[in-house]
This record gives C-alpha cells, sequence and structure tokens, in this order.
C-alpha cells in the first residue's frame, strides 16, 4: 500500500484558478470513487472540502471542486484568495476498511 | 458540535510504547454509525492513516502498522486511544484524531488539532 503522489507546491495569483493532482494506482483513486481531499493549516484542525471524488462537504465554497480520471484524482481551486493558502491533502479508500494518504501540497497565493 | 483533544506524551524512547488519547467532547464516542481514526504527519512524508475503531468496537489497521498498533475506545471516559509499541524515530509525527460516518469509505469530517510526539533517546 503505497502513498498517493501530490506535487509538494503549487501556487497562483489572487483570481486565478489552481488545480492540484493527486496519483495513485489501479488499487486505490483507479478503483473507487471514495477520493477525498482536506485543507489544513499549521497549527489547526484539517478540514475536509471535498468528499467521493467531487461532492463539496458542508460549507466549502464552491470555488473548489473535484474530479477523477484514471488513477489520477484533482482538486481545482478558481478564484483564489489569500486564505485558500494552506496544505492540501489527498486520500483514497484502498480496499478492505483501509485509507491511503498523499504526501500533500503547499499551496501559495502569490 | 463535537470537539476532538489529542494528548500524549510528547517525547518517547525508541523500542518504547507509544500512547496517545483522543478526548470527545460535545457528542458520545458510542454514537451509533460513526467511526474514530488516527492519521498522522511525519514531516516530509504527508499524511499517514493509522487505523480505525468503529463504535461497534471493529478495528482495522494500516498493513504497514498492524503488528505494533491498536486503536480503543473508553466509553466511559468518552475517549479514543491509540497505542504504537516497539516505536523507532520513523514513528515521530503529529497524530491526529478524527471521526467520521461509518461507512467504509466514508471521509472524516471532524479532527482534532493533533499532538506532536517525539522519538528519541
Amino acid at each position: 500500500q503505497s502513498a498517493l503522489t501530490q506535487p509538494p507546491s503549487a501556487s497562483g495569483s489572487p483570481g486565478q484558478s489552481v488545480t492540484l493532482s493527486c496519483t495513485g494506482t489501479s488499487s486505490d483513486i483507479g478503483s473507487y470513487n471514495y477520493v477525498s481531499w482536506y485543507q489544513h493549516r499549521p497549527g489547526r484542525a484539517p478540514r475536509l472540502m471535498i468528499y467521493e471524488v467531487d461532492k463539496r462537504y458542508s460549507g466549502v465554497s464552491d470555488r473548489f471542486s473535484g474530479s477523477k480520471f484514471g488513477n489520477t484524482a484533482s482538486l481545482t481551486v478558481s478564484g483564489l484568495q489569500a486564505d485558500d493558502e494552506a496544505a492540501y491533502y489527498c486520500s483514497s479508500y484502498a480496499g478492505g476498511y483501509t485509507l491511503v494518504f498523499g504526501g500533500g501540497t503547499t499551496l501559495t497565493v502569490l | 458540535q463535537v470537539q476532538l483533544q489529542e494528548s500524549g506524551p510528547g517525547l518517547v524512547k525508541p523500542s518504547q510504547t507509544l500512547s496517545v488519547t483522543c478526548t470527545v467532547s460535545g457528542d458520545s464516542v458510542s454514537r451509533g454509525n460513526y467511526f474514530w481514526t488516527w492519521i498522522r504527519q511525519s514531516a516530509g512524508k504527508g499524511m499517514e492513516w493509522v487505523g480505525r475503531v468503529d463504535t461497534d468496537g471493529t478495528t482495522n489497521y494500516s498493513p504497514s502498522l498492524k503488528s505494533r498498533v491498536s486503536i480503543s475506545m473508553d466509553t466511559s471516559r468518552n475517549q479514543i486511544s491509540l497505542r504504537l509499541t516497539s516505536v523507532t524515530v520513523a514513528d515521530t509525527a503529529v497524530y491526529f484524531c478524527a471521526r467520521g460516518p461509518g461507512a467504509r469509505a466514508a471521509p472524516s469530517t471532524d479532527w482534532g488539532r493533533g499532538t506532536l510526539v517525539t522519538v528519541s533517546a
């Protein structure tokens, strides 16, 4: 069971859109539509943003959207705001009641 | 609203047992149709799923940690506990407690802020 692969960093200017990728295998992302995305700011509790690939969790702005193609899931943040600056982690169901997470992408708003 | 607060020893020596606790307020740990999970975050490795316990007591663990980990629920104290035996420096991490609706593939909807445990002689 290997970790999902996320680029370590991404950036964009206010108002722009940025897409974060999360690559797994046919044993996790490729087999299940159970990909979640979490936002984490240092010292705070992680926050669920997206679940089941493209469903926004309660209270999450519609500027956040999720998608999946094959073994790769993506999180798109539109209309970037300074408040979006954080680390974003993807996770996927991997069968047998187990989960796998990614290494995280730190999003910087320039 | 449910609140989760992790606590731990801060420092553990190699080969010893790491024990961390999640104290829950605002809801009962035995409330049906939820699971409680531990996830850890180490520098440079991102987040790693450790395991989960369902309200019926069923546990599931990460295959890579299964031989060393146990997660339990204490309904009298409204706490979730994690024990990790034979620790090494690789177990140094921030340990998060989280909760989610009980389905097998459900996400974690409520999280604590985590507690840092350092493994060092």
